[in-house]
């Protein structure tokens, strides 16, 4: 079964509101949890690195204000898409890290932002 | 930059081959590698991992090696069945403080007609 879930699995909002997906760990607990971001027909590319009780690391070109990250506790974390554009209707994917010298094996099953 | 990438973006085969996906990379510095399966509108799914230390492993029905010299990396899938057919995708980790962080390549869609 599922081991990270997320949650919407669809949303659709209006362009210059926020969305908020969750990212939980279903069986363990995560120091790590990543975030990607991926275009249709296109591959994952990694936005940020969500680190329990610190702030999260974001990779170049990724709006640290514009995708808020937050990971409050052992098994959730969140990224808050802030006034949201057409130009971030993508499909959002979490995955979490159980160790913090593994790779993560594990990943959501994703998340369809449309902003209309 | 570095970047993992593919040399076929689609493959088809008829159920029952064997289906080979290839994948080169360019970063010596990564350690480990993984072969992920993407149905659509899904994330991820693992399919099998490999270490640098090694050139083989073996899973149910899927085999990956790993060729350091040439930096290649391949996926063999044997008996290739309909419920194969998804995007497959590599993906290197350089482990150390990058621990975790994925750099995926850009995928091969994989169809098997029956």
């Amino acid at each position: 079964g599922a081991v990270v879930s997320q949650h919407p699995s669809r949303v659709i909002c209006k362009s210059g509101t926020s969305v908020k997906i969750e990212c939980r760990s279903l069986d363990f607990q995560a120091t790590t949890m990543f975030w990607y971001r991926q275009f249709p027909k296109q591959s994952l590319m990694l936005m940020a690195t969500s680190n329990e009780g610190s702030k999260a690391t974001y990779e170049q070109g990724v709006e640290k204000d514009k995708f808020l990250i937050n990971h409050a506790s052992l098994t959730l974390s969140t990224l808050t898409v802030t006034s949201a554009h057409p130009e971030d209707s993508s499909f959002y994917i979490c995955s979490a890290s159980r160790r913090r010298d593994d790779s993560p094996l594990h990943f959501g099953n994703g998340t369809r932002l449309t902003v209309t | 930059g570095e970047s993992v990438g593919l040399h076929l973006p689609t493959l088809s085969v008829q159920e029952g081959d064997n289906s080979i996906i290839n994948c080169a990379y360019s970063n010596s510095a990564s350690d480990y590698f993984i072969w992920y399966k993407q149905e659509s509108g899904k994330g991820p799914q693992f399919i099998i991992d490999i270490r640098s230390n090694m050139d083989k492993r073996q899973g149910q029905r899927v085999t990956v090696l790993l060729n350091k010299t040439v930096k290649h990396l391949s996926l063999q899938i044997a008996a290739t069945q309909p419920g194969d057919s998804a995007v497959y995708f590599c993906a290197e980790n350089m482990g150390g403080t990058s621990y975790g962080k994925l750099t995926f390549g850009q995928g091969t869609i994989l169809t098997v007609h029956p």
